[in-house]
């Protein structure tokens, strides 16, 4: 079968750095995705890892180990704004399609 | 991000009666993906399109849903006898084909079925 494991919820201080990690099982490979979403919104894209290493886009980085079947998502410097669910999704299978199998989601609450 | 268009943005039905959910995608986009999201859980995939076909419909329930995307026209994606346990959030998704490589999936904005 497919799964996206990641944690249901975390707490962080603002002005921290704090790590969500996702593990995933699926039936191929094919790249993996980060998503923002707010309640009551669609989700945005942060970052994408189809490579062994780590990507660094501001103030968010995601690192993937496909052995490892492993990534997270570090956030710096957190800002109040970044309480949100954080998706960690996959593209399995053979490819040719963009189909996500998402994790149910990390909700992060940053506290002052 | 303005690229797919889904409407209504809320729906509000009875039980037993239908729902139809329409997504415009992106310009130049020719596949389509639906995905539910149920109170306080993640995105699940329902069903995949490309112009008058359906790819992949692993996450639809057998009954009730179907999902289209005709030549001419939005994809809609239809509910018909709706129950309590059919509320939720429903997003499209959009992108040019292939295998996406980095921000080439775009959401819509999701429309919010509600069954009283």
């Amino acid at each position: 079968g497919q799964n996206i494991d990641q944690p249901t919820e975390m707490t962080a201080t603002e002005g921290a750095i704090v790590q969500i990690n996702c593990t995933y099982q699926t039936s191929g490979f094919n790249g993996l995705f980060w998503y923002q979403q707010h309640a009551g919104e669609a989700p945005t894209f942060l970052s994408y890892n189809v490579l062994d290493g780590l990507e660094e886009k501001g103030r968010f980085s995601s690192f993937l180990s496909r052995s490892k079947g492993y990534s997270y998502l570090l956030l710096k410097e957190l800002q109040m704004k970044d309480s949100a669910s954080y998706l960690c999704a996959v593209i399995g299978g053979s490819g040719n399609t963009g189909k996500l199998i998402f994790g149910q989601g990390t909700t992060l609450q940053v506290k002052p | 991000n303005a690229g797919v268009m889904q409407n209504p943005r809320h729906l509000v039905r009875r039980r037993g009666q239908e729902a139809r959910l329409r997504c415009s995608p992106m310009k130049g986009h020719s596949h389509v993906y639906w995905y539910r999201q149920l109170p306080e859980e993640g995105l699940k995939f329902m069903v995949y399109l490309q112009k008058e076909n359906i790819i992949d419909e692993s996450g639809m329930p057998k009954e009730r849903f179907s999902a289209e995307f005709p030549k001419e026209g939005p994809s809609i994606l239809r509910i018909q006898q709706v129950v309590r346990g059919d509320s939720a959030a429903y997003f499209c998704a959009s992108s040019p084909g292939g295998t996406p490589r980095g921000n080439t999936i775009y959401f819509g904005e999701g429309s919010w079925l509600t069954v009283v």
